[in-house]
C-alpha cells in the first residue's frame, strides 16, 4: 500500500528560527513529490515538486530535498517567520493513465503542523 | 501559476437538502479533477477522480449516489452532496490536473450541514 509518511507531527518554534520537516515514503511508481503549504481553513498552495532526477529545491526560504533512493524528503524553513504557521503537507504522486491522459494520483501525509510564535 | 477556483466557499444547509459545490480552472483546461474531503487535524482523502467526459471513479468507502460529480467540461466539474446529514458537514477541496500532472488545489469549501 502506497503511504507518506512525515514527521513530526507538530512542531513549535520561535520567529527567526531555523527548522526541517521530515517526509518518508512508499508510492511506486514514483513520478514526483510535492510540499504543500495549507492555512486553516484554505486549499492548499505548491510550494516545491521535484521529480526523481532532482535532490534539492528552492522557493525563498523553504527548501527541499529528496533522496529517491531511500525515499525520503525533507523540507528546510529558513528564518521563519510568524506567516509561516500552518499545516505543511508532503505529497507524493505515481503517474497513472485514463482515457488517455495522464494525471497524478497523489498520496497525502498527515502534515506537519508548525507554529511559529513571537 | 494555474488558478482554480472553488465556490462556495462556506454553506450551511438543512439537514435533507443537496448542496452543490463548483470547482472551475480559470486558466488552464483540466483534464482530470479531483475532489477531496477533509477532517479538522487530519490531511485530505480523496473521494474521487473524474476525467472530462467520462464518469468519475470513486474511491472505496464513498457512496457515489450520496456525492455527485459532474465534469462537463475541461474548466468545470461539480460535487453534489445529496440529501445531506451532520455527518457530512466537512472541509471539500478540489484540484485540477493539467496534461503535466501538476495538480493546483481550490480554496475549499466549508459544508456545514444543521
Amino acid at each position: 500500500k502506497n503511504q507518506v509518511e512525515q514527521s513530526p507531527q507538530s512542531l513549535i518554534i520561535l520567529e527567526g528560527k531555523n527548522c526541517t520537516l521530515q517526509c518518508n515514503y512508499t508510492v511506486s511508481p514514483f513520478s514526483n513529490l510535492r510540499w504543500y503549504k495549507q492555512d486553516t481553513g484554505r486549499g492548499p498552495v505548491s510550494l516545491t515538486i521535484m521529480t526523481f532526477s532532482e535532490n534539492t529545491k528552492s522557493n525563498g526560504r523553504y527548501t527541499a530535498t529528496l533522496d529517491a533512493d531511500t525515499k525520503q524528503s525533507s523540507l528546510h524553513i529558513t528564518a521563519s517567520q510568524l506567516s509561516d504557521s500552518a499545516s505543511y503537507i508532503c505529497v507524493v504522486s505515481e503517474e497513472m493513465y485514463a482515457g488517455g491522459t495522464s494525471y497524478g494520483k497523489l498520496t497525502f501525509g498527515q502534515g506537519t503542523i508548525l507554529t511559529v510564535h513571537p | 501559476g494555474a488558478v482554480v477556483s472553488q465556490h462556495p466557499s462556506r454553506v450551511i444547509c438543512k439537514s435533507g437538502t443537496s448542496v452543490k459545490i463548483e470547482c472551475r480552472s480559470l486558466d488552464f483546461q483540466a483534464t482530470t479533477m479531483f475532489w477531496y474531503r477533509q477532517f479538522p487535524k487530519q490531511s485530505l482523502m480523496l473521494m474521487a477522480t473524474s476525467n472530462e467526459g467520462s464518469k468519475a471513479t470513486y474511491e472505496q468507502g464513498v457512496e457515489k449516489d450520496k456525492f455527485l460529480i459532474n465534469h462537463a467540461s475541461l474548466t468545470l466539474s461539480t460535487l453534489t452532496v445529496t440529501s445531506a446529514h451532520p455527518e457530512d458537514s466537512s472541509f471539500y477541496i478540489c484540484s485540477a490536473s493539467t496534461e503535466l500532472a501538476e495538480a493546483f488545489f481550490g480554496q475549499g469549501t466549508r459544508l456545514t450541514v444543521v
